[in-house]
């Protein structure tokens, strides 16, 4: 069956232009998350979507960092002005809240590189 | 406090061998806990869920000590495929991973 899957899987930028990432979950997950992970380290949590309710944003590190989700598809994550420190595997995981198992389903992630 | 702490390691452990990692948690209120596996530039993959009366699955076993807020995973007779990134991950809402522990089986 359909897992997560993320675009682009990698994405060279300059340092200062706009990114978006892409993340499509599992088809009746409610719940989506966003996590960075720079390399060789783990999982930083950056915000947790569920159904209609507000975000979770406690983890965006910066205001240059946005996201959004259209009902319980698709998310995109937005990164302005882009740092060198932003570069990371940016990944997308979603899961259902009821009704089955609890445990979060990874996509491949977008590797970002900022130059 | 961190939310999520566990000791990165690495652990070398020889083939063979058993081998158990801890991880505490901070948030009294969770209600679930995992325990992840992360190859090298691979995506975070289940390994086990832990339940509050502990669970088995073949070698692996995990338990959840709620007093001291910790869980634990013990693999038993590890396998060079066992090498990996073993992530703790707290939360029910907001969930929350651990750096992970680096755990090197040797030939």
């Amino acid at each position: 069956g359909a897992g997560v899957s993320q675009s682009p899987s990698n994405k060279v930028t300059e340092k200062g232009k706009d990114v978006e990432l892409r993340c499509d979950p599992i088809s009746g997950h409610t719940a989506l998350y966003w996590y960075r992970q720079r390399l060789g380290q783990g999982l930083e949590f950056l915000i947790y979507f569920q159904g209609n309710s507000a975000p979770d944003k406690s983890g965006l590190p910066s205001d240059r960092f946005s996201a959004e989700r259209t009902g319980e598809s698709v998310s995109t994550l937005t990164i302005q002005r882009t740092q060198q420190e932003d570069s990371a595997v940016y990944l997308c995981a979603s899961r259902q809240t009821s009704g089955g198992p609890l445990e979060q389903f990874f996509g491949p992630g977008t590797r970002l590189t900022v130059l | 406090r961190k939310e999520v702490e566990q000791d990165p390691g690495p652990f070398n452990v020889p083939e063979g061998a058993t081998v158990a990692f801890n991880c505490t948690y901070s948030n009294s209120a969770s209600q679930s806990f995992f325990w992840y596996r992360q190859d090298c530039r691979k995506e975070p993959k289940l390994l086990m869920s832990v339940y509050s009366s502990g669970n088995e699955d073949g070698r692996f076993t995990a338990q959840l000590n709620r007093a001291s807020q910790y869980i634990s995973l013990l693999i038993r007779d590890s396998k060079l495929s066992d090498s990996a990134t073993y992530l703790c991950v707290s939360g029910d809402d907001k969930i929350i991973f651990g750096k992970g522990t680096r755990l090197h089986i040797l030939p």
